[in-house]
């Protein structure tokens, strides 16, 4: 079976350090993969996806980047935190655009002091 | 552009009663899906139920039942005998056949009062 792991669960982080959030899915390959943010009570906002290794679509203008380095591998990262950065990241995956559903890890609560 | 709506933000119902919550969506495409997604207080996403817009029959899972009606372009979420559990955020999301992305409403958020 799938299984997708997010690390860290909890984060807290002053203004100015950088950043790297990690995801890696098991039992599947070439999967398609996500990174969201969700502010407090609020919706979900697509940050990046990808399709394949190095390939890299942004959706909204950050101070976040987005890299694939393996197949499995998705990584979230800043250079220099900013307090607007705070919130709850969720990474997903989707076996690829014919399989419609996406599987979420249990997400990254970042806090930026 | 594909948007989703979720017009209630807040949902309240007691325990062991039946709640409905609504959702709309626009989109051109003719061949897409609909989903509905659990996130309780852990904020795990959930898939709890699926809809294929080219399926006539609403999807059942369990307590959980969607109300499809393609032409209004509104796919609504019925939970019936809530239970505690049930409490959460809930996410109406949308895809076409072939999209590189999900897309969601706003969520709306259950209480359910003992």
């Amino acid at each position: 079976s799938q299984t997708i792991h997010q690390w860290p669960a909890t984060l807290v982080q002053p203004v100015g350090s950088p950043l790297s959030l990690e995801c890696t899915v098991e039992g599947t390959s070439n999967p398609n993969l996500y990174w969201y943010r969700q502010a407090a009570g609020r919706g979900l906002q697509l940050l990046f996806y990808s399709v394949g290794i190095g390939q890299i679509s942004s959706e909204v203008p950050q101070n976040l980047s987005a890299s694939r380095p393996q197949d499995r591998q998705f990584i979230l990262s800043s250079k220099k935190l900013l307090l607007s950065d705070s919130g709850f990241y969720l990474c997903a995956w989707r076996r690829d655009r014919v399989s419609t559903e996406a599987f979420f890890g249990q997400g990254t609560r970042l806090t930026v002091v | 552009a594909q948007t989703v709506t979720q017009s209630q933000p807040e949902m309240s119902v007691q325990e062991a009663e039946t709640v409905t919550l609504s959702c709309t969506y626009d989109t051109s495409e003719s061949d897409y899906y609909l989903f509905w997604y659990k996130q309780p207080p852990s904020r795990q996403m959930i898939l709890v139920i699926r809809q294929e817009a080219y399926k006539q029959q609403n999807a059942t899972e369990n307590r959980f039942s969607v109300n499809f009606q393609k032409a209004a372009k509104s796919f609504s979420l019925k939970i019936s005998d809530s239970q505690l559990g049930d409490a959460a955020m809930y996410f109406c999301a949308y895809c076409y056949q072939g999209a590189q992305k999900l897309v969601f409403g706003q969520g709306t958020r259950l209480t359910i009062n003992p």
